[in-house]
């Protein structure tokens, strides 16, 4: 399978611990990008990245949230002192570097903090 | 604040209907319009649409961008149970390195046998 691949699929944590979700683009694709989505809304933009520098961050991307993609391949998004508000999909996409090329997303992972 | 409204919110029809989804927008910088039908996981990528009037097809599914009146209809012909998903319409801005996708809440399309 060459799409967007996240990991782990599913994460429950209690309130107040940290995770960290990971994401693999398409291997041609320089751009990545992290979504958040919520039962009955569309997804919410967190973060984009070119290459492995972070170009562009959300206002929802609060000091708890964090990403990396230190080599421009794979890419991290850590939350820190989970809250339950942070239960949620949490989607990852990749496009390549051509103009208006079209964002492919990868299944998500879906984080529920209890 | 770019926007983003999708409508209905949710639909039931059955199969061999045909149906249309409605999406009206406002964004300072336009740069195009995507469609994506999202089952239980991942959205995938429908249509891109950057100039107006100039319909995109696929099978049975086609798509047309209105930029003077700011809206979108994805139509789907011949409905079947597999087209039941939330379809989403989304904004990509110009300007930049800017890349950030704004998503309506999407259609809940439910096709019964």
């Amino acid at each position: 399978d060459t799409g967007v691949s996240q990991n782990p699929r599913h994460k429950i944590t209690k309130r107040g611990q940290n995770v960290t979700f990971r994401c693999d683009p398409i291997s041609e694709h320089n751009r990545l990008y992290w979504y958040r989505q919520t039962l009955g809304q569309g997804p919410e933009f967190l973060t984009y990245f070119q290459n492995e520098a972070q170009l562009e961050k959300s206002r929802l991307l609060s000091d708890r949230f964090s990403a990396e993609r230190p080599k421009g391949s794979f890419s991290t998004l850590e939350i820190q002192r989970t809250e339950q508000g942070d239960s949620a999909m949490y989607l990852c996409a990749s496009s390549s570097p051509e103009i208006n090329s079209p964002l492919h997303f990868g299944n998500g992972t879906r984080l529920t903090v209890t | 604040e770019d926007k983003v409204v999708q409508s209905p919110l949710s639909l039931v029809v059955h199969e061999g209907d045909t149906v249309t989804l409605n999406c009206s927008y406002e964004v300072t910088n336009f740069r195009s319009l995507l469609w994506y039908k999202q089952e239980k996981k991942a959205p995938t990528f429908l249509f891109m649409l950057t100039s107006s009037g100039i319909e995109k097809k696929s099978g049975r599914l086609s798509s047309i961008l209105d930029k003077k009146e700011l809206f979108s209809i994805l139509n789907i012909t011949a409905t079947q149970t597999g087209d039941s998903a939330i379809y989403l319409c989304a904004l990509l801005r110009g300007s930049g390195s800017a890349r950030q996708l704004t998503f309506g809440s999407g259609t809940q399309l439910t096709v019964l046998p």
